[in-house]
C-alpha cells in the first residue's frame, strides 16, 4: 500500500491567491482528517469526514478555508483567499474504525509558504 | 470533549539513558491513547496505542506507555534512548462512543533530543 498521500509537498503562493490542497486516502479507510501544523499552535485538527461526509468541521479557521471529499478517494482543503498566517504544514490522515477507533495513518504534509 | 496536556516542551537527554515523555488527558467517556513521532520532515507515524486490557503497553523502537486512568496519564518510557530516537513525539486520545469516536486529539508534543 502507498500510504496516504499528499500533493504537492511544498506550495509557495502570494497572500489572495486560491491554494488547493490534496489528499489520496488509504484504500478501505472511511474516515479522512485534515490537521494543521505550526510552532505557535501544535497540530490542530481541522475537519473530518466518515464515509465522506464531513463530521466535525468545528476546527476549520475562518470561511476561507473549505474541505471537500467528493468519494472515498480523494478530498481537497482549499484556502481562498490565503493570507501570510496560514503558512504551516497541513497534513492528512486516513484510518478505518471498523470496531471502534484504529490508528490513523499519516500523510507526509504539504508545508505551505503564503508570502 | 477530549484535551491531551503534555507537560514538557522539550526533553534533553544523554545517550543510552532513560526517558519518560508525559501525557495527561481529559475526557468525558472512555478514551483509546496513542503515541505517535515525528522525524523531521515527516508526517507523523504510530508508536503504540492503548485499547483496552493490559495496561502497559509495548511499542516499536523499545518505548512502552502505561495507562493509567485515575491519573489519567499515559506517560511513554524508553529505558535507553538513541542518537535516532531524537524526534517530537505526540500524544494523542481519541473518544470511544458518540460524536467524538475517530476524533483524534493531540497535545502539543515533545521534542526529544538525544544527544551523545
Amino acid at each position: 500500500d502507498a500510504g496516504v498521500i499528499q500533493s504537492p509537498r511544498h506550495e509557495v503562493t502570494e497572500m489572495g491567491q486560491e491554494v488547493t490542497l490534496r489528499c489520496k486516502p488509504i484504500s478501505g479507510h472511511n474516515s479522512l482528517f485534515w490537521y494543521r501544523q505550526t510552532m505557535m499552535r501544535g497540530l490542530e485538527l481541522l475537519i473530518y469526514f466518515n464515509n465522506n461526509v464531513p463530521i466535525d468541521d468545528s476546527g476549520m479557521p475562518e470561511d476561507r478555508f473549505s474541505a471537500k471529499m467528493p468519494n472515498a478517494s480523494f478530498s481537497t482543503l482549499k484556502i481562498q483567499p490565503s493570507e501570510p498566517r496560514d503558512s504551516a504544514v497541513y497534513f492528512c490522515a486516513s484510518s478505518f474504525p471498523g470496531q471502534g477507533v484504529t490508528e490513523a495513518f499519516f500523510g507526509q504534509g504539504t508545508r505551505l509558504t503564503v508570502v | 470533549a477530549q484535551s491531551v496536556t503534555q507537560l514538557d516542551s522539550q526533553v534533553p537527554v544523554f545517550e543510552e539513558a532513560p526517558v519518560e515523555l508525559r501525557c495527561n488527558y481529559s475526557s468525558s467517556v472512555s478514551v483509546y491513547l496513542f503515541w505517535y513521532v515525528q522525524y523531521p520532515n515527516q508526517g507523523l507515524q504510530l508508536l503504540l496505542k492503548y485499547l483496552s486490557g493490559s495496561t502497559l503497553v509495548k511499542g516499536i523502537n523499545g518505548f512502552e506507555a502505561e495507562f493509567n486512568k485515575s491519573q489519567t496519564s499515559f506517560h511513554l518510557r524508553k529505558p535507553s534512548v538513541h542518537i535516532s530516537d531524537t524526534a517530537e513525539y505526540f500524544c494523542a486520545v481519541s473518544g470511544k462512543s458518540g460524536g467524538s469516536q475517530g476524533n483524534l486529539i493531540f497535545g502539543k508534543g515533545t521534542k526529544l533530543s538525544v544527544k551523545p
